[in-house]
Formats: structure tokens, sequence, C-alpha cells
């Protein structure tokens, strides 16, 4: 089946730093979801993605689909305490009768104050 | 709106035990969908529902049962649990299922085989 290689596995940064994470297909997506995972809670959608070459922001977040359709970044500036967490990309490929969502292994974010 | 909600929050079953975990979704989502995650791996999927009545196996369904007799539950049963089946279970909704398919996610059950 269809998988995601997302990296890095992990990150271990100060804060205030910026951080960039990415994920990669052997396959095209149409869609490129990016997640974020508190622990001991569900995902949290964080930005959607829907064309090539679409780059969009929430606030410090900011999310690229890449241009091949394979692959997408997310980066994060000036990271603060509270973007620890493990972020999901997701990629979703709508060809044919199959519209579900195929996930990263996540990034697991660690920020020093 | 509560969004999507999940009961039990924690189980432990013994092996050969049967349980139905509950979800729950109040923003009137036509798509459901069951996941399980564990640990150091990303989200698979287990079946979804594209309606009330409508049900589909994802890519792990062995050893899980659904139904979906209203828009608003999807329950997940297990009918004879396996240590292979501790995992971290989420239920999740969305609006569309194919391009804009942004996907809700419950808090998840904890769920321990011994």
């Amino acid at each position: 089946g269809q998988q995601l290689n997302q990296s890095p596995q992990s990150m271990f940064i100060q804060e205030g730093e910026d951080v960039s994470m990415n994920c990669t297909s052997s396959s095209i997506f149409n869609t490129w979801l990016w997640y974020k995972q508190d622990p001991g809670e569900g995902p949290v959608l964080l930005i959607a993605l829907y064309k090539a070459g679409e780059l969009t922001s929430n606030g410090r977040l900011t999310a690229q689909f890449g241009i091949t359709r394979k692959d997408s970044f997310l980066n994060i500036s000036a990271s603060i305490p509270s973007d620890v967490g493990i972020y999901f990309c997701a990629g979703l490929n709508y060809g044919g009768s199959q519209g579900n969502l195929i996930f990263g292994k996540g990034t697991k974010l660690s920020v020093k104050p | 709106n509560a969004g999507v909600t999940q009961t039990p929050k924690f189980r432990i079953l013994k092996i050969g035990q049967s349980m139905t975990l509950q979800c729950a979704q109040d923003m009137n989502h036509n798509y459901m969908y069951w996941y399980r995650q564990d640990p150091g791996m990303g989200l698979k999927l287990i079946y979804y529902s594209v309606g009330a009545g409508i049900t589909d196996k994802g890519e792990v369904p062995n050893g899980y049962n659904v139904s979906r007799s209203t828009t608003e539950d999807f329950p997940l049963r297990l009918e004879l649990a396996a240590p292979s089946q501790t995992s971290v279970y989420f239920c999740a909704s969305s609006y569309s299922y194919r391009k804009y398919n942004e996907q809700f996610f419950g808090p998840g059950t904890r769920l321990t085989v011994l």
C-alpha cells in the first residue's frame, strides 16, 4: 500500500528556534494535511493543502504542497514550549474508489525553554 | 458542539473478552472512521463509513466489526480480544470524503488486552 516517509523522527530544539519537517511519498497525493497530537489527546488539524505548490500559513506555522505532489513541508517559526507534541502529515489520493488518508509516523518535537 | 466524543477513555480486557468502543459526533458529518495508533507509528485505518448503513474495511480490519445505524454514532466492536489489539483507538469524522477530507478526531480510547 501507499506509504509516507516523515522526517525527522524526533527533534530537540531550543525555544525561539525555527523548525522544519517534511513528508515524502512514492505516490502522488491530491491533498496534504498536517496534524498535531498532544499527549493523551487526539490529533488536531493544523493546516490543509489542496493544490500543488500551495503555501498556507496558520499563525507561526507554514506548510507547502510540493510541486511534484509527492511531498509536503511544515515549518514552525520561533518555537515556544506549547509547540511540544507529535506532528503528523497525512496524504490523500482520491482517485478511483479510495478516499482515505495515509498517515506518516510522526515527528516528535521537544522544546527546551 | 462537543465534536467527536469517545467512551471509554481507558479499558483493560482479558484475552477472549469482547467490548464495544463508542463514538459519536454532533457535526452532522456523513463520513466516520476508526483508526488504531501503536507506539511510534502513524494511524492505521480499521473501518470507515460513508453514511448510515454503509461501512467498509480499511487497512487493518481483522478482529473488528462496525455498524452505523445513525449519522451520529459509529461503534467499534472487538469480539475476541487479543494482545495484538492493545492500542489507542481514535474515531474521526469528516464533512467530505474525497478532496476536502479534513478529519476531526476524538480524544481516543486506550485499550490494553492482557
